[in-house]
């Protein structure tokens, strides 16, 4: 059975800071994607991670992959409150259409 | 504005009703999912349909029906609920095409199930 985690679980931090989420994952899949979450609305697709090494950046924020210690990071550089949000990291196992396997998600408040 | 197309936003429904949740989207996408969020939880895969089949059934109680009608329609029929039921069903859809499926899925604002 698939399984993903992600930590922290909840994160609190100042605006202007820096902090980075974990995302580790037991299968061998290299396609790895990183969700948003705003409360009472739905996921809105931030990154996907295709392959080892995989680095990619959308303002504010980064992800990575490395497919062979089975680990994503999603890095936020001076955090604005804007990006406070519930962030889900989720893989795909299978091949052509299956569902995401999801972890638990990180509730990220940013203080001003 | 998502582009995967979901009604009712909200819906309460007694044990004893039957109702349908409705999904939509015209990107062309062969692949369509129903997914359960509870609060304060990730989403859990329910169904997927690959070019207007079903591909995968999670185990989900049979008072749950889905159906594909055309490859741009999903619905979940409901029948027989129980409170537990009460959550946020997202509907999904993402490509099948060789080189393409592994584009992200796309999410609708989802319906907030409410069982009383």
């Amino acid at each position: 059975e698939l399984k993903v985690e992600q930590n922290p679980l909840f994160l609190s931090m100042q605006e202007g800071k820096n902090y980075t989420i974990y995302c580790n994952y037991s299968t061998t899949s290299d396609r790895l994607y990183w969700y948003r979450q705003d409360p009472g609305k739905s996921l809105e697709s931030l990154f996907v991670l295709l392959s080892n090494g995989a680095v990619k950046q959308e303002g504010r924020l980064m992800a990575s992959l490395d497919t062979k210690a089975r680990l994503s990071t999603l890095h936020i550089t001076a955090a604005v409150h804007d990006l406070s949000a519930t962030y889900f990291c989720a893989v795909l196992e299978g091949g052509g259409a299956d569902g995401l396997t999801f972890g638990k998600g990180t509730h990220l408040i940013i203080q001003p | 504005d998502t582009e995967v197309t979901q009604t009712p936003k909200h819906l309460v429904m007694g044990m004893t009703n039957k109702k349908s949740l409705k999904c939509e989207q015209h990107m062309g996408h062969r692949a369509m999912y129903w997914y359960k969020q509870k609060a304060k939880k990730p989403p859990e895969l329910m169904f997927v349909y690959s070019y207007e089949k079903l591909s995968i059934n999670e185990s989900v109680p049979s008072r749950f029906s889905p159906e594909c009608p055309n490859s741009s329609l999903l619905n979940l029929h409901l029948h027989a609920l129980q409170p537990e039921d009460s959550a946020l069903y997202l509907c999904a859809s993402s490509r099948l095409w060789s080189g393409e499926s592994n584009q992200p899925q796309h999410f609708g604002d989802g319906t907030r199930l409410s069982i009383l």
